[in-house]
This record gives C-alpha cells, structure tokens and sequence, in this order.
C-alpha cells in the first residue's frame, strides 16, 4: 500500500491566501524530496530535506521536515497564479526507489 | 542541464498490441525509472534501473517489461497493451540512488498512451 499519504487532494485558493500541503509516511525517512508539476508539464525537483526539524525557504515557500522525520509540510505564503500545479513529496524507502506521495492540486484563483 | 527525453508525447495503440517507450538521457546518469501518472495516485513506479542490463521491479511491474541496452537508454514495453495501461507514463534518472543526498529524479516530458 502508499506508503506516504499527501493531503489534502486538492486545494483551491483566491491568489494572495496562503497554502500548505503535508506528506504523512509510515515510516521513518532519511530524507525526503519536493516536486511541482505546471500543468500540462513533469515534475520537477524543488528541495531535500534531511535533518530531522529542519526548515528551508525558497522565497515564498517554506519546506519542514518533522522531528521524529516521518512528516513534512510545503507552506507557500501569498499564492500567485505562477503557484498553480501539483505537489508532489517523496521519499526513499527502500534502495533505489523513490515513492511518491498522490500530491496536492492546487488551483489559485486571480 | 539534463535532458531526459521521451520519444512520444502523445500514442495511441490497440488492445493486445505490442507498446515501446524510449528514453534518452544525456548525462551519464547512472540510474533511470519509468513511473506511471494516474489521477489521484500519484506517480507509480513500474521498474528501475541502476545498471545497464540491470532492471528491478518497483511497484507495480505486471503488465510491463523493461530493457536497458545501453546506459543512456531506458525503454518500457507493454507486451500485450491492456485498456487498464492507459496512462501518462513518465520516465526519469538520477546521478546515484534517488534516495542519496543531491540526487534528486530528473523527469523526462512524458509519454501520454491511450489504449483502445
């Protein structure tokens, strides 16, 4: 079964509210990994998490990494319509694969 | 910058045809994926490679087959496409294991199969 549950499925905000998306797994993680997918495009890596607590920004958004490493969150602060996409958080569960969470559609309305 | 690129956006086949998807990276990357995308399920990975003619199964690998003659190449066979492999099927590769620090997945444009 999914071995790391995203929620939630989708998200619809007016451009200007905020947004968070959070990555639950079953297990511990050594680390895990953010990708956007623009529509109609792939996914794209956006950062990697490895510390446990750790937080990380890139401009507008804001990357944790839970203490006990088993959840993460992606916070995006005053959506624009550039933010529209999917939201994907992975993670290596075992040797060589990276499992996928269902990822978070958001859609920002103008 | 990597180049991963899948040599069909859009294909549609029968039932019970025989399917190839390539994929042509251009870094000397190590490892490559094929995964498939599904409303609501996220991506799935179908089978990985680590090694030229070293395949593994992910996830989900009944259906599908995999061959890897040549490092920078990674193709995914349907042998007897199915209606249920109707799908977006996205292929990627990494410098060293994905779980590795700084060795994120790296996507190709993805291949859009309609079975009929």
């Amino acid at each position: 079964g999914q071995q790391v549950m995203q929620i939630p499925q989708y998200q619809h905000v007016q451009e200007g509210e905020d947004f968070t998306t959070y990555c639950n797994s079953s297990t511990t993680l050594s680390n895990i990994q953010w990708y956007k997918q623009r529509p109609g495009g792939h996914p794209v890596f956006l950062i990697q998490l490895v510390k446990s607590g750790e937080v990380k920004k890139q401009k507008r958004l804001t990357f944790q990494f839970g203490e006990a490493k088993k959840n993460s969150s992606l916070h995006i602060t005053a959506t624009q319509t550039t933010d529209v996409g999917t939201y994907f958080c992975a993670g290596p569960y075992s040797y060589g694969k990276l499992t996928f969470g269902q990822g978070t559609i958001l859609t920002v309305h103008p | 910058d990597v180049k991963v690129t899948q040599s069909s956006r859009y294909l549609v086949k029968r039932t019970g045809e025989k399917v190839f998807l390539e994929c042509v990276q251009d870094m000397d990357h190590e490892n490559m994926f094929w995964y498939r995308q599904d409303p609501g399920l996220g991506l799935r990975l179908i089978y990985f490679s680590y090694d030229v003619k070293m395949k593994e199964k992910g996830d989900i690998p009944e259906g599908y087959s995999v061959s890897r003659e040549k490092k920078e190449r990674f193709s995914l066979i349907l042998e007897s496409a199915s209606t249920n492999q109707t799908s977006m099927y996205l292929c990627a590769s990494s410098l060293l294991s994905p779980g590795r620090i700084g060795s994120p997945l790296h996507f190709g444009n993805g291949t859009r199969l309609t079975v009929t």
